[in-house]
């Protein structure tokens, strides 16, 4: 199977724009959760996404928002960027179920300039 | 009540050595332990996880130790090698926040040859 990919991998944007980010699960997966990543706070949960529905929230403001589409892929979106917000944006799918495993893809690298 | 605390920050070992990464949780609700590896450039990968049912678990190199009562959790790589040089990051999730992981802060191992 193939794995977790996201695109695109490197984005620059300037403050004040918006940025939207995609993210295709291992098929069969139907749960996509988002993730930011930086130096100084490490892995933070952002939300999840399952049948098409937001089902956890982490503690993020609302310009950061999600949604995901019938095929559980998913996207992100940021809008009114700040310079806060450069990070590596991960992806994680898992199975339904009972099974916990999450499978994150390689990531977005976000640059705020 | 929501936090995992990861210690050491860094480590280094020489090849063959055996570096331990301590974890501790708050939520007793949590009952899902994995630990990830991410090289630079990559997304995390999953290495290894285990349930409070049981005290130790192995795979391979990798072995995880479970202590419910004191909240505690590690990983002890056996026999590391060069190519174990990565950053690790516990975590955990439980409840009804299964599609959320709460990580810690990340241990970046070193292994001299």
């Amino acid at each position: 199977k193939a794995g977790v990919t996201q695109t695109p991998r490197y984005l620059i944007k300037t403050r004040g724009q918006q940025v939207t980010l995609s993210c295709s699960p291992i098929s069969g997966h139907r749960s996509v959760s988002w993730y930011q990543q930086t130096p100084g706070q490490g892995l933070q949960f952002l939300f999840e996404y399952f049948s098409e529905t937001q089902r956890n929230k982490g503690n993020f403001p609302g310009r950061f928002s999600g949604r995901q589409f019938s095929n559980s892929r998913s996207e992100m979106n940021v809008s009114t960027l700040e310079l806060g917000d450069s990070a590596l944006y991960l992806c994680a799918s898992k199975a339904s179920g009972s099974e916990n495993e999450q499978f994150f893809g390689p990531g977005t690298r976000l640059t705020v300039l | 009540q929501q936090q995992v605390k990861q210690s050491p920050q860094s480590l280094i070992v020489q090849k063959g050595g055996i570096p331990i990464i301590n974890c501790a949780y708050e939520n007793t609700a949590f009952d899902y332990f994995p630990w990830y590896q991410q090289f630079p450039g990559k997304g995390p990968a999953l290495l290894i996880a285990i349930r409070p049912d049981v005290s130790e678990k192995k795979e391979g190199r990798f072995t995880i130790s479970f202590n419910k009562s004191a909240k505690q959790f590690s990983l002890h790589i056996m026999d590391s090698q060069p190519g174990d040089s990565a950053t690790y990051f516990c975590a955990a999730n439980g409840g009804t926040s299964y599609g959320k992981l709460t990580f810690g802060q990340g241990t970046i191992l070193t292994v001299h040859p």
